[in-house]
């Protein structure tokens, strides 16, 4: 089954303890991105990555680091989160960036749900 | 920076009715997307439309853009229940790949 995954889908952390949350595709899609999403302000995107060794920042980069590795690949890393990192995440990947002619559609991870304390 | 802003923020229907919501954008723009997202769910993409069509129609669904305002809107025909959920638009800021989404519109449908 073509699909997103996100791991772990449930986080609960203090103030400056390092996490990663994975994020995998199976579709051998070049393109992934991360998004946060907040109340009242839709989603918000965080990092994306057009392909392997590739990432740009997104919207709202600031406590953040991604690695594209390998093509499937694409964690999330908070290496010292704050509070203010408390948000539902989400992971999305598609054939080619959303700018590019043949662009389609994203495919979305189910999500993951961070609070920090 | 917030690209695309939908209209209205929340919209109480019945079924049968046919449900409206607006998106408006910034800068010139590719293609323009719609989501739909149940609660606190992964989005779940339901048609892109691009920057040289004006209309498109994908089941009850169907999206229009005008270039000229910068808008689009989407009608949800005969709506259902199950519909019930928020729907958002996104658009890529030119010549980058970053995706920006509206803050969307949450749709109740009533039985």
């Amino acid at each position: 089954e073509a699909q997103v995954t996100q791991n772990p889908r449930y986080l609960i952390t203090v103030t400056g303890k390092k996490l990663t949350v994975t994020c995998s595709q199976n579709m051998n899609h070049e393109y992934m991105s991360w998004y946060r999403q907040d109340p009242g302000l839709g989603l918000r995107q965080i990092y994306y990555s057009m392909n392997v060794e590739v990432t740009d920042k997104g919207d709202v980069p600031e406590g953040y680091k991604v690695s594209r590795k390998e093509k499937r690949n694409f964690p999330l890393i908070l290496e010292s989160p704050s509070p203010n990192q408390t948000s539902l995440y989400f992971c999305a990947s598609s054939v080619g960036g959303p700018d590019q002619s043949y662009y389609n559609e994203q495919f979305f991870g189910p999500g993951t749900r961070l609070t920090v304390l | 920076s917030q690209q695309g802003e939908e209209d209205p923020q929340a919209l109480s229907i019945q079924e049968g009715e046919n449900a409206t919501m607006n998106c408006s954008y910034k800068t010139s723009i590719n293609n323009l997307q719609w989501y739909r997202q149940n609660s606190g769910r992964g989005l779940v993409h339901l048609i892109l439309i691009r920057s040289n069509e004006r209309e498109k129609h994908s089941g009850r669904l169907r999206v229009t853009l005008d270039t000229s305002k910068k808008s689009s809107s989407l009608l949800i025909t005969a709506s259902r229940a199950a519909d019930t959920a928020s729907y958002f638009c996104a658009t890529a800021l030119p010549n980058t790949d970053k995706l920006i989404f509206g803050t969307g519109t949450r749709l109740q449908v009533f039985p």
